[in-house]
C-alpha cells in the first residue's frame, strides 16, 4: 500500500474552513484515499474516500489533484468538536481494504 | 442497530494469563479487523479477515491469535500476555468496498493493561 505523508499539528479558527493536506506521491491506479478522524480516545471515525474525483458528502469535501499524487482534506466550517486526529489511508481493494493508519494530524480548533 | 461492538471494554491481566477479546458487528460485512493503539500512536494492524472462516497476519501480529467462525464475530486471543501488550484494542469491521461504499466502522475500543 502507498505510504501517506501529513503534518504533525495544525491549528484552524472556529468557523473557517480547515485545509488538511496528505501526500501520498507512490499511490498506484487501483489505490483509493481515505480519510478517518479520531476524537480523544474514541474508535476512529469515517469521514470521505474518494478515487481520483473530487467528493463532497455531509461532513467534508476532498480534493484530489489530477496526477493523484497529493489530496486535500477540506472542513468547511470547523468548530470546537472537530478538534481531533486525523488519518489520510491509501489503500487497494483487493487487499482486505486493509487501513494502515500512520500518525496522521493533530487539528485544534479554536475560539 | 449497534454497529460494531466490543467486550470486554476494561480488563487488567496478570502476565502469563490468557484472555479473549470479542467483537461483533450486525451489518452483515465481510471484512473484519484488529487494530492496537499505544500512547501518541496511531494504530497498527494486528490481524484481518476477509470473510468468515478466513484469516491473515497485519503488521503486528506476534503473541496473538484470530478466528472468524462466524461472520458476525472476530475473536482476538493473547495466549500468554506480556506486559508489551498494554494497549488499547480496536476492532472494525468494513464491506465489500467501492466508490460509494467502504466505510470501515470501528469498535470504542477495549483498554488492556497486563501486569
Amino acid at each position: 500500500d502507498a505510504k501517506t505523508t501529513q503534518p504533525p499539528s495544525m491549528d484552524c479558527a472556529e468557523g473557517r474552513a480547515a485545509n488538511l493536506p496528505c501526500n501520498h506521491s507512490t499511490i498506484s491506479g487501483n489505490e483509493y484515499v481515505y480519510w478517518y478522524r479520531q476524537i480523544h480516545s474514541q474508535g476512529p471515525q469515517y469521514i470521505i474516500h474518494g478515487l481520483k474525483n473530487n467528493e463532497t458528502n455531509e461532513m467534508a469535501s476532498l480534493i484530489i489533484t489530477e496526477d493523484r499524487k497529493s489530496s486535500t482534506l477540506i472542513l468547511p466550517h470547523a468548530t470546537l468538536r472537530d478538534t481531533a486526529v486525523y488519518y489520510c489511508i491509501v489503500t487497494r481493494v483487493e487487499y482486505g481494504n486493509k487501513l494502515v493508519f500512520g500518525a496522521g494530524t493533530i487539528l485544534r480548533v479554536k475560539s | 442497530n449497534a454497529g460494531v461492538t466490543q467486550t470486554p471494554k476494561f480488563r487488567v491481566l496478570k502476565t502469563g494469563q490468557s484472555m479473549t477479546l470479542l467483537c461483533a458487528q450486525d451489518m452483515n460485512h465481510e471484512y473484519m479487523y484488529w487494530y492496537r493503539q499505544d500512547p501518541g500512536m496511531g494504530l497498527r494492524l494486528i490481524h484481518y479477515s476477509v470473510g468468515e472462516g478466513t484469516t491473515a497476519k497485519g503488521e503486528v501480529p506476534d503473541g496473538y491469535n484470530v478466528s472468524r467462525l462466524k461472520k458476525q464475530n472476530f475473536l482476538l486471543g493473547l495466549e500468554s500476555a506480556a506486559p508489551s501488550q498494554t494497549s488499547v484494542y480496536f476492532c472494525a469491521s468494513n464491506p465489500i468496498p467501492t466508490l460509494r461504499v467502504g466505510a470501515a466502522f470501528f469498535g470504542q475500543g477495549t483498554r488492556l493493561t497486563v501486569v
